[in-house]
């Protein structure tokens, strides 16, 4: 299985600054179709996971553009320009292009 | 607005079995592939098994492969998990998600399975 690693596991950030978690792949993940199925989760406290990101740097409708997505090969990033205090909870990268998906174990995001 | 809704956790014993349902609405179901994830205490997120569009192909990783049945009804807006054969380490909140592995984008709020003596 792919295996998704995150980091880092916590990440204490300040109102208004900027936030960036890491997610690396241990396969490339361009699906032979040529797309790159690598999404991010948002999990807030008590809810269900939403997605934010789809195919690498697809923001989802609904998702201020504080959010974006980058990377290639085996290494993707999501960084938050600003962090607002809604922000906070748990961040899942989760690959789609080999079987099966997998996920990266997640990064808490507190403020501090 | 899409909605999906979990029900038919609880706590069983090893060997025992479950079955698990997903309530869909807000969307048309019968366009999508469905999928189950789970996520087991202090561990991370597993996919379990997807489900195309039509309902007759599905799809299961390794560790549930025989033992758990995924189905699909159109017509109800509904899917499914059967469990058999529990083992301990089926214990997780289990989650209904709308799409495949390419398009997954929806969850549910997960029910809870306890395998346990």
């Amino acid at each position: 299985d792919v295996v998704m690693t995150q980091s880092p596991l916590s990440l204490p950030v300040t109102l208004g600054q900027p936030a960036s978690i890491s997610c690396r792949s241990s396969q490339g993940l361009v699906h032979s179709d040529g797309n790159t199925y690598l999404k991010w989760f948002h999990q807030r406290p008590g809810q269900s996971p939403r997605r934010l990101i789809y195919q690498v740097s697809n923001r989802d409708s609904g998702v201020p553009d504080r959010f974006s997505g980058s990377g290639s090969g085996t290494d993707f990033t999501l960084k938050i320009s600003r962090v607002e205090a809604e922000d906070v909870g748990v961040y899942y990268c989760m690959q789609g292009t080999h079987w099966p998906p997998t996920f990266g174990g997640g990064t808490k995001v507190e403020i501090k | 607005e899409v909605q999906l809704v979990e029900s038919g956790g609880g706590l069983v014993q090893p060997g025992g079995s479950l079955r698990l349902s997903c309530a869909a609405s807000g969307f048309t179901f019968s366009n999508f592939l469905m999928t189950w994830v789970r996520r087991a205490p202090g561990k991370g997120l597993e996919w379990v098994a997807t489900v195309n569009q039509g309902g007759s192909e599905v799809y299961y990783v390794d560790s549930v492969k025989g033992r758990f049945t995924m189905s699909k009804d159109n017509a109800k807006n509904s899917l499914s998990l059967q469990l058999n054969s529990l083992r301990v380490e089926d214990t997780a909140v289990y989650f209904c998600l709308r799409g495949g592995a390419h398009e997954v984008d929806r969850w549910g709020q997960g029910t809870l399975v306890t395998v346990s003596s």
